[in-house]
């Protein structure tokens, strides 16, 4: 099976300018996470989609939003960009429901991620 | 809430030193536990998971993580490190009904050096 895949690997923006990031994740999964990492605040989760819903959110303004299509692609879309933006951008899949016990657990596969450098 | 610390930002070790990364983790509900691996300009790679059971759990390539709920810590550690596990490591705690969503320690550096 192919991995996550995730495009571009490296964007570079100006200040005030939008982005949109683009994730493939693995065949059959339905799940995909979204995190940001900076040398600053580490990996922090940014949301998670599901089945084209999103399931959970973390604590990030609202110029930060994302969407899953159909085929389970999930994109995410930076609106305004800040100087503060520029990190590492990674995506997770993950294969069945997510919700079930221990015995039911799968587990998470990252892309590669994408960087992006706001000037 | 959670939150994982992870007590060392830096670790420099030589190679065939055995190793202990530590991490310590918060939360008022259970917990799944993990360690995630990531080499340069790499993503993340999941190392290894307590889930439940044994507390002691293990990974292909010679780590080993021990659960201790009392102590609420979930260090990892290798008897003898190579050149090859110079990488950062990640300690990572999820909610058991919570879906996908990660909690991410800040992160250890481990330098193996020759």
């Amino acid at each position: 099976k192919a991995g996550v895949t995730q495009t571009p690997r490296y964007l570079i923006k100006t200040r005030g300018q939008q982005v949109t990031l683009s994730c493939s994740p693995i065949s059959g999964h339905r799940s995909v996470s979204w995190y940001q990492q900076t040398p600053g605040q580490g990996l922090q989760f940014l949301f998670e989609y599901f089945s084209e819903t999103q399931r959970n959110k973390g604590n990030f303004p609202g110029r930060f939003s994302g969407r899953q299509f159909s085929n389970s692609r999930s994109e995410m879309n930076v609106s305004t960009l800040e100087l503060g933006d520029s990190a590492l951008y990674l995506c997770a899949s993950r294969g069945g429901s997510g919700t079930g016990g221990a015995l039911g657990y799968n587990e998470q596969f990252f892309g590669p991620g994408t960087r992006l450098t706001v000037l | 809430a959670q939150s994982v610390t992870q007590l060392d930002s830096q670790v420099p070790v030589f190679e065939e030193a055995p190793v202990e990364l530590r991490c310590n983790y918060s939360s008022s509900v259970s917990v799944y536990l993990f360690w995630y691996v990531q080499y340069p300009n790499q993503g993340l790679q999941l190392l290894l998971k307590y889930l439940s059971g044994s507390t002691l759990v293990e990974s292909i390539n010679g780590f080993e993580a021990e659960f201790n709920k009392s102590q609420t810590s979930f260090h990892l550690r290798k008897p003898s490190v190579h050149i090859s596990d110079t990488a950062e490591y990640f300690c990572a705690v999820s909610v058991q009904t919570s879906g996908s969503r990660l909690t991410f320690g800040e992160g250890t550096q481990l330098t193996v050096n020759p």
